[in-house]
């Protein structure tokens, strides 16, 4: 079975600033797929970036981009230039196959300080 | 594009009612239909997984009986909680994804509550 741990319960970061949110799995498996989302107070789950395990270049979306580590199975994203509504939980996701279901680690709460 | 609805938000109803949840994808096909269970910051469960014209695959530990999935068309699940106990109550959320895609999208959640 596949798990994903993110180990920073809470973190904070002032405004403008940059913050790094940490995520490990485990799988036996080649290809798979790796999202991050954000689930602000309204605790819709919206969708930041996501990448194919099979690509080597790091997904950008904006001021966010990840640090895709195959072999060591981590996947970390970084927000660059923090704004206030970058407050939320974040959430590491994976899934083995675009047939398949999605598991989430535990979340992140990120909070940016003005 | 991609937008997933929830319908209702939010639902209070007494201990040992049925409640219905729809999920419906607004401006997509969901061959495939999710539904989580979040507890207060806590991550999400998930529940079942629903394809369209199929009976629903649920996780280990999550009774069927108890929660009926009906996913009967490619644009509308439901998820129906029966004889709801306050151990019930939470935030339930729905996912959708196309069979072109493999990125799923998720409804806005309904905040149950059983008393």
């Amino acid at each position: 079975a596949q798990t994903v741990t993110q180990s920073q319960p809470e973190m904070s970061v002032q405004e403008a600033e940059t913050v790094t949110l940490s995520c490990t799995y485990d799988t036996s498996e080649s290809n798979y797929y790796l999202f991050w989302y954000k689930q602000p107070p309204s605790r819709q789950m919206i969708l930041v970036i996501r990448q194919e395990a099979y690509k080597q270049q790091n997904a950008t979306e904006n001021r966010f981009s990840v640090n895709f580590q195959k072999a060591a199975k981590s996947f970390s994203l970084k927000i660059s230039d923090s704004q206030l509504g970058d407050t939320a939980m974040y959430f590491c996701a994976f899934m083995k196959n675009r047939n398949n279901d999605m598991r989430f680690g535990a979340g992140t709460r990120l909070t940016v300080k003005p | 594009g991609a937008v997933v609805s929830q319908h209702p938000s939010r639902v209070i109803c007494k201990s040992g009612t049925s409640v219905k949840i729809e999920c419906r994808s607004l401006d997509f096909q969901a061959t495939t239909m999710f539904w989580y269970r979040q507890f207060p910051k806590k991550s999400l469960m998930l529940m079942a997984t629903s394809n369209e014209g199929s009976k629903a695959t649920y996780e280990q530990g999550v009774e069927k009986d108890k929660f009926l999935i009906n996913h009967a068309s490619l644009t509308l699940s439901t998820l129906t909680v029966t004889s709801a106990h306050p151990e019930d109550s939470s935030f339930y959320i729905c996912s959708a994804r196309a069979w072109t895609t493999d990125t799923q999208y998720f409804g806005p959640g309904t905040r149950l509550t059983v008393l």
